[in-house]
């Protein structure tokens, strides 16, 4: 079975432009959740979506959004760019509803000149 | 203020010894506990998941206990190998908080021969 596939994998963006980070969840998987991880903060839930719903959000500012699609991936975008954007963002994908195993892909590495 | 700590300083041990990793946390009431380890540049990779109701938990040379009068969690790898030198995380869920997990800063392991 293939793992959590995440594109692209590195990306660099300048302050004040937007980014679209993609997650493709393992095959049967619905939940879908994102991190953002960064050395100073470590992992910080973003949100998590669950058949096309976002169930729970962190607390970030609105700059950071989401969705999911009918086939379970996912989309997470980041608007108006500040350096401190700069960070590992992981997806994580699970089968059940709450409380289950998480399974992360190999994240995005976003540079924010 | 709600907070997930764990050792602070990285843990340098001998092959073939026991590590101990500490979780402690304050003002949370989780409805479990998972452990994660972490490749430098790789996504966390689940490695076990406890229960409130459990106390302990045990998977190969992996053993973890949730003790929640004292608000922690050890995890313990027996005879250890310089192939489990990595960063250990460990993370809370929430009732209700479906898949969101909240991260602990991790423990840098290194195990040396």
């Amino acid at each position: 079975k293939a793992g959590v596939t995440q594109t692209p994998r590195y990306l660099i963006k300048t302050r004040g432009q937007q980014v679209t980070l993609s997650c493709s969840p393992i095959s049967g998987h619905r939940s879908v959740s994102w991190y953002q991880q960064t050395p100073g903060q470590g992992l910080q839930f973003l949100f998590e979506y669950f058949s096309e719903t976002q169930r729970n959000k962190g607390n970030f500012p609105g700059r950071f959004s989401g969705r999911q699609f009918s086939n379970s991936r996912s989309e997470m975008n980041v608007s108006t760019l500040e350096l401190g954007d700069s960070a590992l963002y992981l997806c994580a994908s699970s089968f059940v509803l709450a409380g289950d195993t998480q399974y992360f892909g190999p994240g995005t590495r976003l540079t924010v000149l | 203020s709600q907070k997930i700590e764990q050792n602070s300083e990285a843990l340098n041990i001998q092959e073939g010894k026991t590590a101990t990793l500490t979780c402690n946390y304050t003002n949370y009431s989780p409805a479990y506990l998972q452990w994660y380890r972490q490749d430098p540049g790789r996504g966390p990779v689940f490695l076990l998941l406890i229960r409130e109701n459990e106390k302990e938990k045990r998977k190969e040379r992996l053993k973890v206990t949730f003790d929640t009068t004292l608000k922690q969690s050890l995890f313990h790898i027996t005879a250890s190998q310089p192939a489990d030198s990595a960063t250990y995380l460990c993370a809370l869920g929430l009732t209700g908080g479906g898949n969101k997990l909240t991260f602990g800063t991790g423990t840098q392991l290194k195990v040396e021969l």
